[in-house]
């Protein structure tokens, strides 16, 4: 089946510093989602992307939806101890199901 | 408040032993998933259903079953549970329409471990 990539797949920054993670397909998406998950928790959605060149911020998260459309890129800005979790990306081949692939995850870890 | 929850949180059962998970969310939802989560893997479909009586299978089905007689309630089921199946799961539900659909809410997880 599909399959997603992200890099890294795990990082160790100091608080304040900036954050880039991306995920990759072989394939083309229609959608692309970024999801945090924390420890004991379900994931939660974070950002939404539905075309092309899209670039969409939450707060201090900005993620892109790639050109090709077989990546995305999530950045974090000037990062807090509670961003630390793992973050996932989620894509959607098709417009009108509801089945995503999810990535492996990238595990971010904030250093105060 | 709206929420998806699941039970049990934690369980540790034997090969063979027939189990099920349940999975209720009070958001109205016509949309609700099983993932399971493993190390490396990310989350895996393992079924899906788009409305009452209506499932369908995901990415990894072998040895699991789902049931959606009532529009809040989603249980999965594993007939005879294998050491292969010790996993992470979650239920998730959304909309089935409009853009929020994309929000799907997942439940806090369910630990098995099968032995």
């Amino acid at each position: 089946g599909q399959q997603l990539n992200q890099s890294p797949q795990s990082m160790f920054i100091q608080e304040g510093e900036d954050v880039s993670m991306n995920c990759t397909s072989s394939s083309i998406f229609n959608t692309w989602l970024w999801y945090k998950q924390e420890p004991g928790e379900g994931p939660v959605l974070l950002i939404a992307l539905y075309k092309a060149g899209e670039l969409t911020s939450n707060g201090r998260l900005t993620a892109q939806f790639g050109i090709t459309r077989k990546d995305s890129f999530l950045n974090i800005s000037a990062s807090i101890p509670s961003d630390v979790g793992i973050y996932f990306c989620a894509g959607r081949a098709d417009n009108y199901g509801q089945n995503f692939v999810f990535g492996p995850g990238t595990r971010l870890s904030v250093l105060p | 408040e709206a929420q998806v929850t699941q039970n049990p949180r934690y369980l540790i059962t034997v090969t063979g032993k027939k189990l099920t998970v349940t999975c209720s969310q009070n958001m109205n939802h016509e949309y609700m998933s099983w993932y399971r989560q493993d190390p490396g893997l990310g989350l895996r479909q393992i079924y899906y259903s788009m409305n009452v009586e209506v499932t369908d299978k995901g990415d990894v089905p072998e040895g699991y079953k789902v049931s959606r007689k009532e529009k809040r309630n989603f249980p999965l089921i594993l007939e005879s549970p294998s050491p292969n199946q010790t996993s992470l799961y979650f239920c998730a539900s959304s909309p089935s329409s409009g853009r929020r659909r994309e929000t799907q809410y997942f439940g806090p997880g369910t630990r098995l471990l099968v032995l």
